[in-house]
């Protein structure tokens, strides 16, 4: 059971443009959201969160964006830098346990 | 450097045989956990701990895996008897009680 889901397994964008990645979850117990990034070989690296209670995080070119009715989040990042190619993962906390459930990540490919 | 480190990186191993890895956390972080992923798949929980205490292990982690943790520091998990499927990349985090979670560097164990 995927209780937190990145249906795009691939993403292009031209350097200098919006990108925007999607994660879907199905549990109401998750009370705080984040995104990584993560580089082949390595582990991986926080980016940037959201608590359950507002619905919008900015941190210079990232900033994320939480819809509770629709338990959708996404992660916006303007612009996009080549440096910014990696997998990104989504994660959510469930407030009960406090154990981190990531979805199957998205790889995010800049082109210069 | 004060982040999580873990050692080895790397580690190559014939099945059968018994393994350890170590995870240093950040020093004040309470909580330390330790993650599986594979080639394609986000980073899978296996367990994690409260200062000392385990407090929930995950249904992937058979009678084979061991983790402690045993002075609320460091922590080590141990597979026993390793098989080829259990070849991945183990990860450990820690965070604060609230809050992100930081991960270290990982451990490659490849099992022949």
């Amino acid at each position: 059971d995927q209780q937190v889901k990145q249906n795009s397994p691939s993403l292009s964008v031209q350097e200098g443009r919006i990108s925007i990645l999607n994660c879907d979850y199905t549990n109401s117990m998750f009370d705080y959201f984040l995104w990584y990034k993560k580089y082949p070989a390595e582990g991986p690296t926080f980016l940037i969160s959201i608590s359950s209670i507002k619905d919008k995080n900015e941190d210079g070119r990232f900033t994320v964006f939480l819809n509770k009715s629709a338990k959708h989040l996404s992660l916006h990042i303007v612009p996009s830098q080549p440096g910014d190619s990696a997998v990104y993962f989504c994660a959510a906390r469930d407030s009960g346990t406090y154990k981190y459930i990531f979805g199957t990540g998205t790889r995010l490919k800049v082109l210069a | 450097d004060t982040g999580v480190s873990q050692d080895p990186r790397h580690k190559i191993t014939k099945r059968g045989q018994n393994v350890t890895f170590r995870c240093d956390p950040i020093s004040e972080h309470n909580r330390l956990y330790w993650y599986r992923q594979t080639l394609g798949q986000g980073p899978e929980f296996l367990t994690y701990f409260q200062n000392e205490a385990q407090l929930e292990k995950s249904r992937l982690l058979s009678d084979r895996f061991s983790a402690e943790r045993p002075k609320g520091s460091f922590s080590t998990l141990e597979i026993q008897r390793t098989e080829q499927g259990d070849s991945a990349m183990y990860l450990c985090a820690s965070s604060l009680e609230t809050g992100e979670a930081f991960f270290g560097p990982g451990t490659r164990l490849t099992v022949l």
